[in-house]
């Protein structure tokens, strides 16, 4: 049973253009969601998150939707750099501080 | 954030033997987790490192296979035991820090591959 999902496992995008990236979630009872980048050997940076009580959440170049009601996440990149490649997470918690992570999504910026 | 290291950052063992990793954490932290990545694949929670007491398991790990010790609040260690191939992945400690409830911080992982 995967309680988040993502269900692009790829996205190529020009630089300078916007990045979206997408993830759709199952259990109603996470109230805390975020988005991590991971390079190649390294582990996931954390980037960006939201909870349930909002909608949105800006910062700097990445943004955060979230819409409760259909259960579904979506991270903004604008403008995306080729730095920004790499593969992102989207991951959910609730009450016992545990995240449930997403399959990821590789992210790939085109000079 | 905090530096969070772990060692080694990568190694190559043989079938049957044991491995241990570290995790060292440069503030305080309130929770600490051990997850695995296998090739290909997403993150996965393998137990919530506890202080001074026994790691809280997620379902389909086990304490014999994977030994956890967090001896204080800023340190932790998993063992990998009586490794097999299907052991080679990527092994994460992550921490939740005092100051910020929920956001999960990592460390840069332990490449394992079991000859």
């Amino acid at each position: 049973d995967q309680q988040v999902k993502q269900n692009s496992p790829s996205l190529s995008v020009q630089e300078g253009r916007i990045s979206i990236l997408n993830c759709d979630y199952t259990n109603s009872m996470f109230d805390y969601f975020l988005w991590y980048k991971k390079y190649p050997a390294e582990g996931p940076t954390f980037l960006i998150s939201i909870s349930s009580i909002k909608d949105k959440n800006e910062d700097g170049r990445f943004t955060v939707f979230l819409n409760k009601s259909a259960k579904h996440l979506s991270l903004h990149i604008v403008p995306s750099q080729p730095g920004d490649s790499a593969v992102y997470f989207c991951a959910a918690g609730g009450a016992t501080n545990k995240l449930i992570f997403g399959t990821g999504t590789l992210l790939a910026v085109q000079p | 954030s905090a530096v969070i290291s772990q060692k080694p950052s990568r190694d190559i063992c043989q079938r049957g033997t044991s491995l241990t990793i570290q995790c060292q954490v440069d503030s305080q932290v309130t929770m600490m987790f051990w997850y695995r990545q296998q090739p290909g694949q997403s993150l996965t929670l393998i137990a919530t490192a506890n202080q001074g007491s026994e790691a809280t398991y997620e379902s389909g790990f086990v304490i014999d296979k994977f030994p956890i010790s967090r001896p204080n609040l800023t340190f932790s260690t998993l063992t990998v035991s009586n490794m097999s191939p299907e052991d080679s992945s990527i092994y994460l400690c992550s921490v939740v820090l005092a100051r910020t409830r929920g956001t999960q911080y990592f460390g840069p992982g332990t490449r394992l591959t079991v000859l």
